[in-house]
């Protein structure tokens, strides 16, 4: 069965600085591997995935995610992060055998500090 | 974007007693989902729904809980006996394609507190 593990409770980071979101997973076939954010009060929103080719995942608010496959990490990352994503943030793994569930993470609080 | 909606947002009930929570979907989308996050806990499956019948469900979803599309534009779960292990936060979620690399769109959540 997929799963995924996001090792941190909490992440602070200093406005301005970069931002790195951790996320392992665990899958049988290949990964199809996703990252969500919630705001207060708001449904999950979709970030970006990777499903194949380039490594490198570019997605909305300029975030971007680096798929390793050697170390079966999807970490999601931000160059200079803003107040305004302080959220949660979800890591999720669906896999191409077995069933069709989405696994998630616990998810991350992510607090940009002014 | 078009949304998810969920009602209601907060939901406090009695152990013992049946809840229903309803999801409106987007409109055009065929395929919806329920999952739930126990304070603290990973975000957990609990089933898929396609064509008016269960497409697979989790070892959670036994018999106490059930889902319904009544009348083609609400989704909804009900849970028969409510526990006080149900207390969590329930998201509804939908997709236009049931293909493993397509994006769900999810509500903003039902916050179920079971006393």
């Amino acid at each position: 069965a997929q799963s995924v593990a996001q090792p941190e409770d909490q992440v602070n980071v200093a406005e301005g600085n970069p931002l790195t979101v951790k996320c392992t997973y665990s899958v049988s076939g290949n990964p199809y591997l996703f990252w969500y954010v919630q705001y207060p009060n708001r449904g999950l929103q979709f970030l970006l995935k990777y499903i194949t080719g380039d490594n490198l995942v570019k997605g909305s608010y300029g975030f971007e995610a680096e798929f390793n496959k050697s170390q079966t990490s999807f970490h999601l990352k931000k160059p200079s992060a803003l107040v305004s994503d302080s959220a949660l943030y979800f890591c999720a793994v669906r896999g191409t055998w077995g069933n069709n569930r989405l696994a998630f993470g616990k998810g991350n609080q992510v607090v940009v500090i002014p | 974007e078009p949304e998810v909606t969920q009602t209601p947002s907060h939901q406090v009930t009695q152990m013992g007693q049946e809840v229903i929570l309803r999801c409106v979907p987007i409109s055009n989308h065929l395929y919806f989902y329920w999952y739930r996050q126990i304070l603290g806990q990973k975000v957990e499956f609990l089933v898929s729904f396609y064509n008016n019948e269960i497409s697979e469900k989790s070892e959670i979803f036994d018999d106490q809980f059930s889902v319904e599309r009544p009348d083609g534009s609400n989704f909804t779960l009900k849970i028969r006996s409510t526990k006080l292990e149900d207390s969590a936060m329930y998201f509804c979620a939908s997709s236009s394609d049931r293909r493993t690399n397509e994006k769900l769109f999810f509500g903003s959540g039902t916050q179920l507190s079971v006393l």
